[in-house]
């Protein structure tokens, strides 16, 4: 039951120039999708959200938009950096849920 | 910053035998999380836990499974007798709240590696 999917296992960018993470979802209730961050031996960091009601969320270099007709989300990260090669992971809530549900995640990996 | 604690780091133990996972959140919240990974799988919820019940709990936590605030700072979640499929990592987090506006505000700890054998 892959309610969130991630479909690139990895990704390699050169520093400098744009990573695109892609993230799909099938359950039209969830209403509120968040990206986090995880580093080797590290828990998953919190990094940016969006609410179904918003297409797009910009923080500094970290822009999610949101396509609810196609149930797609994105993180762009723009200039990338090597301090930014880790795991992605895309989730989900639906509700007032306590429940968030993950992607596989991402591997970025971002190099000089 | 304040932070999620787990201990231990990496705990090995036979099948058949009970593990105990501790955690402790960061002190001012009152929402307590148990998510785990198994290797190369997506992150999973497994229970939620406020004013000392469980809140929500997914179709993996079942009877062998139970968590426990046995004081003001640790959580724990403890495993009754542990199958081989249980191994993964395990993430303890903590909220201030709940819902939309606090998912974003969850803290994960660095997780305890189980491994059974």
């Amino acid at each position: 039951d892959q309610q969130v999917k991630q479909n690139s296992p990895s990704l390699s960018v050169q520093e400098g120039r744009i990573s695109i993470l892609n993230c799909d979802y099938t359950n039209s209730m969830f209403d509120y999708f968040l990206w986090y961050k995880k580093y080797p031996a590290e828990g998953p960091t919190f990094l940016i959200s969006i609410s179904s009601i918003k297409d797009k969320n910009e923080d500094g270099r970290f822009t999610v938009f949101l396509n609810k007709s196609a149930k797609h989300l994105s993180l762009h990260i723009v200039p990338s950096q090597p301090g930014d090669s880790a795991v992605y992971f895309c989730a989900a809530s639906a509700g007032n849920t306590d429940k968030l549900i993950f992607g596989t995640g991402t591997r970025l990996q971002v190099f000089p | 910053e304040p932070e999620v604690t787990q201990t231990p780091s990496h705990q090995v133990t036979q099948m058949g035998q009970e593990v105990i996972l501790r955690c402790v959140p960061i002190s001012n919240h009152l929402y307590f999380y148990w998510y785990r990974q198994i290797l190369g799988q997506k992150v999973e919820f497994l229970v939620s836990f406020y004013n000392n019940e469980i809140s929500e709990k997914s179709e993996i936590f079942d009877d062998q499974f139970s968590v426990e605030r046995p004081d003001g700072s640790n959580f724990t979640l403890k495993i009754r007798s542990t199958k081989l499929e249980d191994s993964a990592m395990y993430f303890c987090a903590s909220s201030e709240g709940t819902g939309l506006a606090f998912n974003e505000k969850l803290f994960f700890g660095s997780g305890t590696q189980l491994s059974v054998l």
